[in-house]
């Protein structure tokens, strides 16, 4: 059964270092997202990314955050100059269509900062 | 502003019970989806709904458009359905907002 693939499943990173969350996405998907969830909180939303550009994104996804698809496969999170409160898990998610399609997530990428 | 309520914020049932989850929210939506989160935190899409009812083995979910609410229903419940339960509503557009979770846990 496809699925969406994220990596690292965990890193460990010095506050003010730069970090890259990778996503591979279900093949034939062509909406794809961002979500954080902090310890012991809700799931937000950060980003929705389609046809190449950002189609939506929260107030969360600041300047020190960036998306891109480098390749036909990959979707990556840039967090610039990583805070303490960036600690949480990163969720990729992939839609085969826009305001019907079911949203498939990968497994998390959890980020510790210190 | 939209939110997104959840009740019960935690359950503990017996194996075999029947359970409900409910879910409300405050604005107009193009969809609702009912998520699963494993302890592992590792997320799982149960339905996605923008009217009426759907099944999928001993799951169940209906939503109400006009009441703004939507629900959750386990039957014979088990020990594996133990999880936290999000409600996530799509706003149109692109956003998502999520409820906090019910945590459920089924004892053997």
């Amino acid at each position: 059964e496809p699925e969406v693939t994220q990596t690292p499943s965990h890193q460990v990173t010095q506050m003010g270092q730069e970090v890259i969350l990778r996503c591979v996405p279900i093949s034939n998907h062509l909406y794809f997202y961002w979500y954080r969830q902090i310890l012991g909180q809700k799931v937000e939303f950060l980003v929705s990314f389609y046809n190449n550009e950002i189609s939506e994104k929260s107030e969360i996804f600041d300047d020190q955050f960036s998306v891109e698809r480098p390749d036909g496969s990959n979707f990556t999170l840039k967090i610039r100059s990583t805070k303490l409160e960036d600690s949480a898990m990163y969720f990729c998610a992939s839609s085969v269509r826009e305001n019907t399609g079911e949203l498939f997530f990968g497994e998390g990428s959890r980020l510790t900062v210190l | 502003k939209n939110e997104v309520e959840q009740s019960p914020q935690n359950l503990t049932a017996q194996e075999g019970e029947f359970i409900t989850i409910n879910c409300s929210y405050s604005v107009g939506i193009s969809a609702l989806h009912w998520l699963q989160q494993h302890p592992g935190g590792g997320i799982v899409s149960l339905f996605m709904l923008s009217s009426g009812k759907k099944k999928h083995g001993r799951l169940i979910a209906t939503i109400n458009i006009q009441e703004k609410h939507s629900s959750l229903h386990i039957t014979a419940s088990h020990p594996r359905d133990s999880a936290v339960y999000i409600c996530a509503v799509r706003l149109y557009g692109q956003n998502f907002v999520f409820g906090p979770g019910t945590r459920l846990s089924v004892l053997p």
